[in-house]
């Protein structure tokens, strides 16, 4: 079964640069949610979409900036990077139709952004 | 979403029945019973959810006490693979919106030979 794709897989930055990570859902999933988790922490809410629409804020900074496109995949920009956003930056998709699998959120592998 | 609270960790003989423990005494009527665990690294996975009855699917069993102020994941033959950490999570489940998931520490479960 086709699962959540995230791009890249690993990124390395130097600090007060950009980075943009890439997130595709599972084929039919209208619901996508950022989450980041640091060295030894456990994962941390970002932001989420719904049907291309920002539905939820977490601890996301103003650095950071995300959206929806019109075919599902979603973005996540961070700007001025600093060496506490080195993390793994997971991507999760669900669907809103009626049925078990509604708000059961598929993860993706992860990137992991390393900021020097 | 409801606080919950859970054992830091716990451990397991391979091929025994795991029960991971998860207190959550403020649990409003709407909010469910999910768990999650996350294998070393890889994204979170979903393992099942309940209300108020107890629940199986083919990865594991949940039992909610009768006042839902607590609940129990059942691995029923622990194997290596099942090392994780194990997240239990209680949030309402709204029709038309991306509920978030609020990540606590878990329990770290070492399944052993």
């Amino acid at each position: 079964a086709a699962g959540v794709i995230q791009s890249p897989r690993h990124l390395i930055k130097e600090k007060r640069e950009t980075a943009t990570l890439k997130c595709y859902p599972i084929p039919r999933h209208d619901t996508v949610y950022w989450y980041q988790q640091g060295p030894g922490q456990d994962p941390q809410f970002l932001i989420s979409f719904y049907e291309k629409m920002q539905s939820d804020k977490g601890s996301i900074p103003d650095r950071f900036s995300a959206q929806q496109f019109s075919d599902y995949h979603s973005e996540l920009n961070m700007s001025s990077l600093e060496l506490g956003d080195s993390a793994l930056y997971f991507c999760a998709s669900s669907s809103s139709a009626t049925g078990r699998s509604y708000n059961e959120q598929f993860f993706g592998p992860g990137t992991r952004l390393t900021v020097l | 979403d409801a606080k919950t609270t859970q054992p830091p960790s716990m451990d397991c003989a391979e091929g025994r029945a795991a029960n991971l423990p998860c207190n959550h005494s403020t649990i409003s009527g709407n909010e469910y019973v999910y768990w999650y665990r996350q294998i070393h690294s890889q994204g979170p996975q979903y393992i099942i959810h309940g209300l108020k009855n107890n629940e199986t699917n083919e990865m594991a069993s949940l039992i909610i006490t009768e006042d839902r102020k607590s609940s129990t994941l059942i691995l029923p033959h622990a194997t290596l693979r099942d090392t994780a950490v194990y997240y239990c999570i209680v949030r309402a489940t709204n029709t038309g919106t991306a509920s978030k998931l609020t990540f606590g520490t878990g329990t770290r479960l070492q399944v052993t030979l």
